[in-house]
């Protein structure tokens, strides 16, 4: 069964400066999909992110960009120029095309001024 | 356009009620699923409906549990005899699958359930 694995309950960074969330999973497929998930107090799932596994170029969105390693199975997310409004929990998640996601136990993000 | 949207946004009841809640996804998607978010088993799966597919149950927790979607749109997820430990954050979201590729699932805002 396929798992995934956030390490760090709860980070902290000031603003304009650079996090790095973790998230390793583990799979026996080749084909699948990575995700990180924000979702601020609101409870609204917001998509940061995605990484499709056959690419082997790292997935870049504005401030967001990830680190990832398929034959280590590791999916970081890097948030550049940290912001306020980045404070939120973020959620790693792995699915095959048309299934399910398979969530990590989340990281609490706080950002400081 | 509007997105995936939730009824009701809160709900308390009482251990053993039943109660029912509400999904109504993106027009014209095909695919809805539901999750449980919990503190202690963080974002769980329950049920997937996709098309006029029969749906996979595989997440339900218990025979408690019971989803239908209505006509390919509107969903609601019934649990009966509610227990304490029901006591999360419900959370539905649908996608358009093209069968194959990648369909991003849109989330709505969730229901949290308090089971007194």
């Amino acid at each position: 069964a396929q798992t995934v694995t956030q390490s760090q309950p709860e980070m902290s960074v000031q603003e304009a400066e650079t996090v790095t969330l973790s998230c390793t999973y583990d799979t026996s497929e080749s084909d699948y999909y990575l995700f990180w998930y924000k979702q601020p107090p609101s409870r609204q799932m917001i998509l940061v992110i995605r990484q499709e596994a056959y690419k082997q170029q790292n997935a870049t969105e504005n401030r967001f960009s990830v680190n990832f390693q398929k034959a280590a199975k590791s999916f970081s997310l890097k948030i550049s120029d940290s912001q306020l409004g980045d404070a939120a929990m973020y959620f790693c998640a792995y699915s095959k095309a048309g299934t399910a996601l398979i969530f990590g136990k989340g990281t609490t993000l706080s950002v400081s001024s | 356009g509007a997105g995936v949207s939730q009824s009701p946004s809160n709900k308390v009841t009482e251990k053993g009620k039943d109660v029912e809640l509400r999904c109504d996804p993106i027009s014209g998607h095909t695919a809805l699923y539901w999750y449980r978010q919990s503190l202690g088993q963080g974002l769980e799966f329950l049920i997937y409906f996709q098309g006029n597919s029969a749906p996979d149950k595989s997440g339900l927790p218990s025979d408690r549990f019971s989803a239908e979607r209505t006509g390919g749109s509107v969903s609601t997820l019934t649990i009966q005899r509610t227990q304490q430990e029901d006591s999360a954050v419900y959370l539905c979201a649908s996608s358009f699958h093209l069968g194959g590729s990648y369909n991003e699932q849109f989330f709505g805002p969730g229901t949290r359930l308090t089971v007194l």
